[in-house]
């Protein structure tokens, strides 16, 4: 049993380029979410996902687009990346709407 | 809107000496209060909800709505304490969308 595996664990980035940080749990979790945690400011949700086919925004969509067409993944796609959004990036999944979050080990992306 | 302060950034404490890191809040409903912990090249994990009522690693939280605080304490401090901890609240009704995390306080147990 894997929890929540997030691909991959370090990228770096130049300005403008895209690409998908990977997030899939094997909990049959239906709820799912994206975090991204910067200093001093915490964990702040990017998007999240109650289930199959469902997702909506969190506090700093901007940049970044979503999808949940199975119950097991959730990637995070950043179309044309931006120094701002160096960070690092942690998926989430819990069971049920006020459950207990399972954290992936993060994703540390740079941009430069 | 809900918000959640940690006062202090970074917290530091001999072993063996008490512990507490404060965390406010505010928010009109009812809220469930939670502590999350990220020690060293691990993930963030749950450590307590206040719902629960209990201790975790010797840790405990009341959460005191008249002062609208969730503060986390433990009596006597241990080396493998040392983490990122983070307070966090779910608004009443709130799933998903609905958990907000503080910055965070960086706890530091010195031998």
């Amino acid at each position: 049993n894997a929890g929540v595996t997030q691909t991959p664990k370090f990228q770096v980035l130049k300005t403008g380029q895209s690409m998908t940080l990977q997030c899939a749990q094997d909990m049959n979790h239906e709820y799912m979410s994206w975090y991204r945690q910067d200093p001093g400011m915490g964990l702040r949700l990017i998007h999240y996902s109650v289930g199959a086919g469902i997702t909506d925004q969190g506090e700093v969509p901007n940049g970044y687009n979503v999808s949940r067409s199975t119950t097991e993944d959730f990637p995070l796609r950043l179309l044309s990346a931006a120094p701002s959004q160096t960070s690092v990036y942690f998926c989430a999944s819990q069971r049920e709407r006020i459950g207990e979050l399972f954290f992936g080990e993060g994703s540390r992306l740079t941009v430069l | 809107a809900q918000r959640v302060t940690q006062p202090e950034k970074l917290l530091s404490v001999f072993k063996g000496a008490p512990v507490e890191l404060k965390c406010n809040y505010s928010y009109s409903g009812s809220p469930e209060l939670f502590w999350y912990v990220q020690y060293s090249r691990q993930r963030l994990q749950l450590l307590l909800r206040h719902i629960s009522r209990e201790s975790i690693k010797g840790f405990t939280a009341d959460l005191n709505k008249g002062e609208t605080s969730f503060h986390l304490k433990k009596p006597f401090a241990q080396e493998e304490d040392s983490a990122m901890y983070y307070c966090a609240l779910r608004e009443s009704g709130g799933g998903a969308d609905g958990l907000t995390f503080g910055k965070g306080t960086h706890l530091i147990i010195q031998p």
